[in-house]
C-alpha cells in the first residue's frame, strides 16, 4: 500500500508532557498531512508540509519531514486532557495529487 | 460556516437492504471522497471524484456505489449491505488543483449499523 506504518500504535501520557509520534511512507509523495480525530467524529486538518520543507510548526504542533528516510514526526508539546484523540497521517497517492491515503494512526491519551 | 454535512449520523439497515448516505458541502471544493473506516482504523478510500470525473479505488467492492449529481452533493450507495459493511464511512472535500496542497475536509461521518 502507499503507506507504511506509524508508531506507536497507542501512546499515553501526563498532561503537561510532549507526545511525539512518528509516521513512515513507501513512496514518492507531494506533501504529507496530519489529522486528528476525536472519537465518534470526523477528522480535522492539523498541518500540511510540503516534501520540499523539513520542518513546520502551528502552535504547539511540531512536523518533521525527512524525504531520504520517507518518515515524518509529530510533536505535541505541553500536552492537554483535551489533545487525546486518535492522530493519522496522510500523503497523496503520487502521482495523483488528489487521491489521499491514511496511515494506521496513533491513539493518543493524555491523563489529567 | 461552511462546511461538510452528512446525513445522517447513524444509520440502521437489515442484511441486503440498500441503504443510501448523503454528503453536502458548501464549501464549494471540487474533489469529494468517500472513505470507510472500521474500528480502531484509518480511514479507507472507497472513491473520488475530481469535478465529475469518478475514481474508484481497486478494492472497492462492486457493492458499493457513488452519485454526484451536482459540485454540492454526492451520495454513497450499499446495494445489499453485507455484516462487514458495517463501519462509520466518512465524506470530505478538497480544493483540486495547486498540486494537491491542500487539505481535506471531513464531515462526521455516519455510522452504519447492519442487523
Amino acid at each position: 500500500s502507499q503507506q507504511g506504518e506509524e508508531d506507536p500504535q497507542a501512546l499515553s501520557i501526563q498532561e503537561g508532557e510532549n507526545a511525539t509520534m512518528n509516521c513512515s511512507y513507501k513512496t514518492s509523495i507531494n506533501n504529507l498531512q496530519w489529522y486528528r480525530q476525536n472519537s465518534g467524529r470526523g477528522l480535522v486538518h492539523l498541518i500540511l508540509i510540503r516534501s520540499n520543507e523539513r520542518e513546520k510548526h502551528s502552535g504547539r504542533l511540531r512536523v518533521t519531514l525527512d524525504t531520504s528516510k520517507k518518515s515524518s514526526s509529530l510533536l505535541i508539546t505541553a500536552s492537554r486532557a483535551a489533545d487525546t484523540a486518535s492522530y493519522f497521517c496522510a500523503t497523496d497517492a503520487y502521482p495523483s495529487y488528489d487521491k489521499v491515503i491514511f496511515g494506521p494512526g496513533t491513539s493518543l491519551s493524555v491523563i489529567p | 460556516d461552511a462546511m461538510v454535512i452528512q446525513n445522517p449520523r447513524y444509520q440502521v439497515t437489515q442484511f441486503g437492504k440498500p441503504v443510501t448516505l448523503s454528503c453536502s458541502q458548501t464549501l464549494n471544493h471540487n474533489v469529494m471522497y468517500w472513505y470507510q473506516q472500521k474500528s480502531s482504523q484509518a480511514p479507507k478510500l472507497l472513491f473520488h471524484y475530481y469535478d465529475k470525473d469518478f475514481n474508484n479505488e481497486a478494492d472497492t467492492p462492486d457493492n458499493f456505489q457513488s452519485r454526484r449529481p451536482n459540485t454540492s452533493f454526492c451520495f454513497l450507495d450499499i446495494r445489499s449491505p453485507g455484516l462487514g459493511d458495517a463501519a462509520m464511512y466518512l465524506c470530505a472535500t478538497r480544493r483540486g488543483g495547486l498540486y494537491g496542497n491542500q487539505p481535506q475536509h471531513f464531515g462526521d461521518g455516519t455510522r452504519l449499523s447492519i442487523l
